[in-house]
């Protein structure tokens, strides 16, 4: 079964604005990651936040996590055509293995 | 180095055929994991190999699943008396051990069953 949970399922935006996109999710986690998937293949994995932290940032990417809420936030600053793909949010729990929400598809028009 | 690779990219099957597919970790990871993502859905985990064991194989839909991995390194997934709902993106990745928190992941086989 699913764990996380992605908001809003599809997201378009122009290029240079921000993409925000949310994962909310139901058990307690070790850590959670974002992915990103691009024409329906292989995943890259973009960030890791381990449930001790708040925030962390890589480049144009800041994620959040709250864990009294269970759920986190991806922020993509400053979007370019090539973030165009879907991002899914990943939990992982004492045993290491994810699991993945359903995904935001993320449009970035010129 | 080689990430991780899968074979075939593509695989079409009538109904019924059993098919097998291959994954091929970075050499030196441990760990592999098998996943299946259906059309415009999340992954789906399927298995979990550490070294040839399978301490995990709760997400394996069926019995008509199953996956072994030989020498620590290359895996495979077969799928016996393909059905049409088993048309999916079949996605493998692999960590080294003691990194099991950062997976990465093969461009998939892509399994249509008609």
């Amino acid at each position: 079964s699913q764990q996380g949970e992605e908001d809003p399922q599809a997201l378009s935006i122009q290029e240079g604005e921000n993409a925000t996109m949310n994962c909310s999710y139901k058990t307690s986690i070790n850590n959670l990651q974002w992915y990103r998937q691009n024409s329906g293949r292989g995943l890259v994995h973009l960030i890791l936040i381990r449930s001790n932290e708040r925030e962390k940032h890589s480049g144009r990417l800041r994620v959040t996590l709250d864990t009294s809420k269970k759920s986190s936030s991806l922020l993509i600053t400053a979007s370019r055509a090539a973030d165009t793909a879907s991002y899914f949010c990943a939990t992982v729990s004492n045993d290491y293995k994810l699991s993945f929400g359903a995904g935001t598809t993320v449009t970035v028009r010129a | 180095g080689a990430g991780v690779s899968q074979s075939p990219s593509n695989k079409v099957t009538e109904k019924g055929k059993d098919v097998e597919l291959r994954c091929d970790p970075i050499s030196g990871h441990t760990a592999l994991y098998w996943y299946r993502q259906s059309l415009g859905q999340g992954l789906e985990f399927l298995i979990y190999f550490q070294g040839n064991s399978a301490p995990d194989k709760s997400g394996l839909p069926s019995d008509r699943f199953s996956a072994e991995r030989t020498g620590g390194s290359v895996s495979t997934l077969t799928i016996q008396r393909t059905q049409q709902e088993d048309s999916a993106v079949y996605l493998c990745a692999s960590t080294r051990w003691g990194h099991q928190e950062t997976q990465y992941f093969g461009p998939g086989t892509r399994l249509l069953v008609l």
